[in-house]
């Protein structure tokens, strides 16, 4: 099992210009979260997901932010017309159904530099 | 009501010390408080959780101690090794998953 594997590991995007993040959830995990994390910061949440479903995105921005976990593939975190502010490490994470669900697995995260 | 607050911000302790980290929450739904661990550069680890029936939970040189009436968690590490060096957080969240809200963060420096 390899984990959550999150890619890009690293993003450099100059404003105004778009970045998607991907997200693969453990094997058997049916719930995604991302969270971001600026430097020095802790993780603030931004959305929750389960398959084909947003579950709570009050976290994330109304604005440039969105967030998908399709029935195929990875989930993606799309953030249009980025900003400098946007500079941070965005983390996903998922659980599994039932008892396990608040346990969350962290990927390594995707650092985005908007130059 | 959704908030964990964590302290202290930053920590250095001897090499075979005690590091005491301290969080606390407002809101009685959550019920699940685990302890993440995070080193540079990588994505946060699982530690130790506890539930608020118990009121301590012990694994190895970790102990996370829970007052369920003032709402406070706190992890202990006990011999704490250079090793133990990172970024700790408290977090809470409710049964059956939902969103886990995260303190801000204690950096542990262990001087060897």
């Amino acid at each position: 099992n390899a984990g959550v594997m999150q890619n890009p590991r690293h993003l450099v995007r100059r404003r105004g210009q778009e970045a998607r993040l991907r997200c693969s959830p453990m094997k058997g995990h049916s719930h995604v979260y991302w969270y971001r994390q600026l430097p020095e910061e802790g993780l603030k949440f931004m959305v929750y997901l389960q398959k084909e479903n947003i579950i709570d995105e009050s976290g994330m921005p109304k604005e440039r932010f969105s967030a998908e976990f399709p029935k195929e593939g990875p989930s993606i975190l799309r953030i249009q017309q980025v900003v400098r502010g946007d500079s941070a490490a965005y983390f996903c994470a998922s659980s599994p159904d039932g008892a396990g669900a608040n346990v969350l697995t962290f990927g390594a995260g995707s650092r985005l530099t908007v130059l | 009501q959704q908030q964990v607050k964590q302290s202290p911000q930053s920590l250095i302790v001897q090499k075979g010390g005690i590091s005491i980290i301290n969080c606390a929450y407002e809101n009685t739904a959550f019920d699940y408080f685990p302890w993440y661990q995070q080193f540079p550069g990588k994505g946060p680890a699982l530690l130790i959780a506890i539930r608020p029936d118990v009121s301590e939970k012990k694994e190895g040189r970790f102990t996370i101690s829970f007052n369920k009436s003032a709402k406070q968690f706190s992890l202990h590490i006990m011999d704490s090794q250079p090793g133990d060096s990172a970024t700790y957080f408290c977090a809470a969240s409710m049964r059956g998953g939902f969103k886990t809200i995260f303190g801000a963060g204690t950096r542990l420096f262990v001087k060897a």
